[in-house]
C-alpha cells in the first residue's frame, strides 16, 4: 500500500490566518482525499482531489475556506483559510481504492487561538 | 449519499472477553467495508476489511462478518488484551476509488 508523508504534524495558529498542509505519496495515485477529525469525533470528508481538475467538495465545505491543489499524481495541499477556533481539528489526507486498501497520512493537529 | 451508523459508542470489556462492534450502511452500491483502529494521537490504521462477495473474514483474533441483505457488518475481537484499547471505526465505500464514509466510532476499553 502507498506511504504518505504529511506535514506539518501540528501547528498553533492565530485566528484570521491560513495554514497549508502538504501530503506527498510514494506512488502515483488518481484520487487523494482530505478528511477532518474534530476532537473526539469521527472522520468527515472535506473533498476529493483529482489531478488536473478542481477538487470535489462535500456538503458544508467550500473552496474559499479549504482551497486544494493537486499539481501531480503524488502531491496535494489543503489550505485552511481565515481560521477560527472552530477549525481546530486534525486534518488527514488519504489515498486508496482501485484494488487496495485506503491509507492515511499521519495527520496535522491544528489549534487555532 | 452513504450513511454509516456504528454501535455502541463505548464498550468496556474484561481482558480475555470478546468484543463486538456493529455497523449499518444505507447505500446498496457499497461493496468494501474496512475497519480502522485509532490509538490516541495516531492515524487510523486498517486492521481488517471485507468485500461484498465474502460473508466473513478472519485474521487471528479479529473477524468481520457482512450481511448484504440487511446492510450490516460487524467486527469481532476475541480474547481481548489491554493493547486492544483504542477507538475503532467502520467505513463503507464502493471501492471504485470513491471516498470512505465512516461510522461514528467505538471507544473500546479492555480492563486488565
Amino acid at each position: 500500500s502507498a506511504v504518505i508523508s504529511q506535514k506539518p504534524s501540528r501547528d498553533i495558529c492565530q485566528r484570521g490566518t491560513s495554514l497549508t498542509i502538504q501530503c506527498q505519496v510514494d506512488s502515483q495515485v488518481t484520487m487523494m482525499f482530505w478528511y477532518r477529525q474534530q476532537p473526539g469525533q469521527s472522520l468527515t470528508l472535506i473533498a476529493t482531489a483529482n489531478q488536473g481538475s478542481e477538487a470535489t467538495y462535500e456538503s458544508g465545505f467550500v473552496i474559499d475556506k479549504f482551497p486544494i491543489s493537486r499539481p501531480n499524481l503524488t502531491f496535494s495541499t489543503l489550505t485552511v483559510s481565515n481560521m477560527s477556533p472552530e477549525d481546530s481539528s486534525i486534518y488527514l489526507c488519504s489515498v486508496g481504492g482501485g484494488g487496495y486498501g485506503y491509507t492515511f497520512g499521519s495527520g496535522t493537529r491544528l489549534t487555532v487561538v | 449519499g452513504e450513511n454509516v451508523e456504528q454501535h455502541p459508542s463505548t464498550l468496556s470489556v474484561q481482558e480475555g472477553d470478546s468484543a463486538v462492534i456493529k455497523c449499518t450502511y444505507s447505500d446498496s452500491a457499497s461493496n468494501y467495508f474496512p475497519w480502522y483502529k485509532q490509538e490516541l494521537g495516531k492515524r487510523p490504521q486498517l486492521i481488517i476489511d471485507i468485500r461484498s462477495n465474502v460473508g466473513e473474514k478472519k485474521d487471528q483474533r479479529i473477524a468481520v462478518t457482512l450481511n448484504k441483505t440487511a446492510k450490516h457488518f460487524s467486527l469481532h475481537i476475541t480474547e481481548t488484551q489491554p493493547e486492544d484499547s483504542a477507538v475503532y471505526f467502520c467505513a463503507a465505500s464502493n471501492y471504485a476509488g470513491n471516498m470512505l464514509t465512516f461510522g461514528g466510532g467505538t471507544r473500546l476499553m479492555v480492563k486488565p
